[in-house]
């Protein structure tokens, strides 16, 4: 596509429920990023992957937080058994490669669990 | 371990005036500096970066920012601000790659007419 693209762009759900958010990266784009911010802060590091491979998912804060990229363009996060710390905005990005070239964001998925 | 700090999380200023945001970074390798803006419900888009060359860049919409090395700072700035540049400003640091950016709180830049 032409920007990337994330849905939905609000989630309001209940504590325990699993929440699955979606991002749909720029065509041509090999590595994909999650942040998280919370109000009052900047992005944190989730995870990436490059293609389909997930080099790197130290970001995570738990185990009820995974990702993937199955077929190395589209990727979901999915937060399990959803917390009320979990609330925050999560934010997808995109770029050429991991090397050098600008992140383009995707415009967040803001998720609030009550 | 990396880390950003930026001076206040609010700045205001008139239509016309020179705009300052301040950035301070820590870094144990040779770090790349970013500067990122967010528009009220964009995504972030990159203003400028620091890759090791010029210490002195220039970014979009006539941004630039300094590197300066014995005061480990990327300072943002601006001649005359305009009334779209109001946004949240955010400054990152990367160790030498895009991945695992460490962002800063964020700067709120209100232009006042």
């Amino acid at each position: 596509g032409a920007g990337v693209s994330q849905s939905p762009r609000y989630k309001v759900t209940k504590r325990g429920q699993d929440v699955t958010l979606r991002c749909d990266p720029i065509s041509s784009h090999a590595t994909l990023y999650w942040y998280q911010q919370a109000l009052g802060q900047g992005p944190e590091f989730l995870t990436y992957f490059n293609y389909e491979a997930q080099p790197d998912k130290s970001g995570l804060p738990s185990d009820r937080f995974s990702a993937e990229r199955p077929e190395g363009s589209i990727s979901t996060l999915t937060i399990q058994r959803t917390e009320q710390r979990d609330s925050a905005m999560y934010r997808c990005a995109s770029s050429l490669t991991a090397w050098g070239e600008k992140l383009f964001f995707g415009s967040g998925t803001q998720l609030s669990v009550l | 371990a990396q880390s950003v700090t930026q001076l206040g999380s609010h700045v205001s200023v008139s239509e016309g005036a020179l705009v300052l945001l301040r950035c301070n970074y820590s870094s144990s390798v040779p770090p790349y500096l970013f500067w990122y803006v967010q528009y009220p419900n964009q995504g972030l888009q990159l203003l400028l970066k620091y890759t090791s060359a010029a210490t002195l860049v220039k970014g979009i919409n006539g941004f630039e920012a300094e590197f300066k090395k014995s005061e480990t700072s990327f300072h943002l700035t601006k001649p005359s601000a305009h009334m779209s540049d109001a946004a949240e400003y955010f400054c990152a640091v990367g160790r030498g790659s895009n991945y695992k950016l460490t962002f800063g709180k964020g700067t709120l830049l209100t232009v006042n007419p």
